[in-house]
């Protein structure tokens, strides 16, 4: 099955900086979504993006499909960026979503 | 998203105990999926379900069974808990229509067996 790493696993700024979290898949995909997982569990829809690049916000997002990644801008990251950001993927042959092993953000004042 | 939701929110049990786990749609999709978070990892696939007739294992089905009452309704049991199935369990939903299955996720129930 399609295989999902993302990095850095954890990942420590100060607010105000920015940073880039990236997720690497092993083949061909369909569908390519961003997830936040705020401290209390709740799973946030950030991007769903199989290819191109989007904004909202602070946030943005580009998935290079033919080299099999993608990756997450947070600009001016704030305390409340805080929490685990998983990056997950469908293969061609549609079903599950395939979940990478998540970045861990953690934002100081 | 709040056009998903499921009950309860958080739940303790006893090991051998029958639970449910609920989750009610009202975004009128036809897809829906029960999945499992452990501690410091990603979703994990129980089941899922196309339409009413329609129901599939994931990667974990072993020990859960579901049932799919209507298009908006899909329920996740456990019939017999045991402790290893304390996690943080999700159930989604997307879209028939929509090519890519972009999936939306409900708030979550925390299942603690002990």
């Amino acid at each position: 099955g399609i295989q999902v790493e993302q990095s850095p696993p954890d990942l420590i700024l100060q607010e105000g900086a920015n940073s880039t979290l990236r997720c690497n898949f092993s083949d061909s995909v369909n569908n390519l979504q961003w997830f936040h997982q705020n401290p209390w569990g709740q799973l946030i829809n950030l991007f769903y993006i199989p290819s191109g690049t989007k904004q909202n916000g602070r946030l943005s997002a580009t998935t290079v499909a033919t080299e099999r990644y993608s990756l997450l801008y947070i600009s001016s990251s704030q305390t409340t960026d805080s929490g685990v950001y998983f990056c997950a993927v469908m293969g061609n042959q549609g079903g599950k979503l395939i979940f990478g092993q998540g970045t861990e953000l953690s934002v100081k004042p | 998203d709040a056009d998903v939701t499921q009950t309860p929110r958080n739940r303790i049990t006893k090991t051998g105990k029958r639970i449910m786990l609920e989750c009610s749609q009202t975004k009128g999709h036809d897809r829906m999926y029960w999945y499992r978070q452990d501690p410091g990892l990603g979703l994990r696939l129980i089941y899922y379900s196309f339409d009413v007739k329609d129901i599939n294992k994931g990667e974990i089905s072993d020990g859960y069974s579901v049932s799919r009452q209507a298009q908006a309704k899909f329920s996740l049991s456990l019939e017999s808990a045991i402790p290893n199935q304390t996690a943080l369990y999700f159930c989604a939903t997307s879209d028939l229509l929509d090519q890519h299955n972009e999936q939306f996720f409900g708030p979550g129930t925390r299942l603690t067996v002990l």
